[in-house]
């Protein structure tokens, strides 16, 4: 399985951009790069994914590496809202089939008020 | 959005009872659903791959017959936890995926179960 590295833990202060870098050095060609967030006693939630090109939505940004082993989740303005643990997840599709989403052990996200 | 609904989001039973933990797909259908296990400060773990009328596919050191699974429709998943005991207290979060707004080939989990076995 293609793994991911992330720094433990990161803190920002409030109404500021952050950024949260993510290694996947043996990402392969059809890997998608999936990031979410878990909240404290709450199951993960869907921020962003990307294959190849940059991808902006309402929640955040991401910007893939142009070797695709490394990405990075900017937040353009962190709250304390986004206090939580994000994962950057390889959506990994073996090939008997099943599709599955392996979390690694994320980063921990403070926000400083 | 696409919403998956768990419950109950938290249980506690004695010691030697199942438990039963449901994962329904509110919106959108999920032919595939998965359930994970989470303890206390620790990364999600996946269980096992829940396919509608299909066995499930469990992971590696993950015991079927203790964790039964059950995915007899496409918009509801049971994870039945049989003859509990304390070391299996943890959160439970299950996961399907939703070809729709999430973007292709997204994932939406649902709220999650905190079973406590006593």
């Amino acid at each position: 399985d293609a793994k991911t590295t992330q720094p433990n833990s990161m803190e920002s202060n409030e109404e500021e951009p952050v950024h949260l870098p993510c290694n996947h050095s043996t990402i392969s060609g059809t890997d998608y790069i999936h990031w979410y967030r878990q909240l404290p006693s709450q199951g993960p939630e869907y921020v962003i994914h990307g294959l190849t090109s940059n991808v902006n939505n309402r929640m955040a940004s991401l910007a893939i590496a142009e070797d695709r082993k490394s990405s990075t989740l900017i937040l353009h303005r962190a709250t304390l809202r986004d206090a939580a643990v994000y994962y950057c997840i390889l959506r990994d599709v073996p090939n008997f089939g099943n599709e599955k989403l392996t979390f690694g052990t994320g980063t921990r996200l403070t926000i400083i008020p | 959005g696409a919403v998956v609904s768990q419950h109950p989001s938290w249980v506690i039973c004695k010691s030697g009872t199942s438990v039963k933990i449901e994962c329904r797909s509110l919106d959108f259908q999920a032919t595939t659903m998965f359930w994970y296990r989470q303890f206390p400060k620790q990364s999600l773990m996946l269980m096992a791959t829940s396919n509608e009328g299909s066995k499930a596919t469990y992971e590696q050191g993950v015991e079927k017959d203790k964790f039964l699974i059950n995915h007899a429709s496409l918009t509801l998943s049971t994870l039945t936890v049989t003859s509990a005991h304390p070391e299996d207290s943890s959160f439970y979060i299950c996961s399907a995926r939703d070809l729709g707004l999430a973007g292709r080939y997204g994932y939406t989990f649902g709220s999650g179960t905190r079973l406590t076995v006593v």
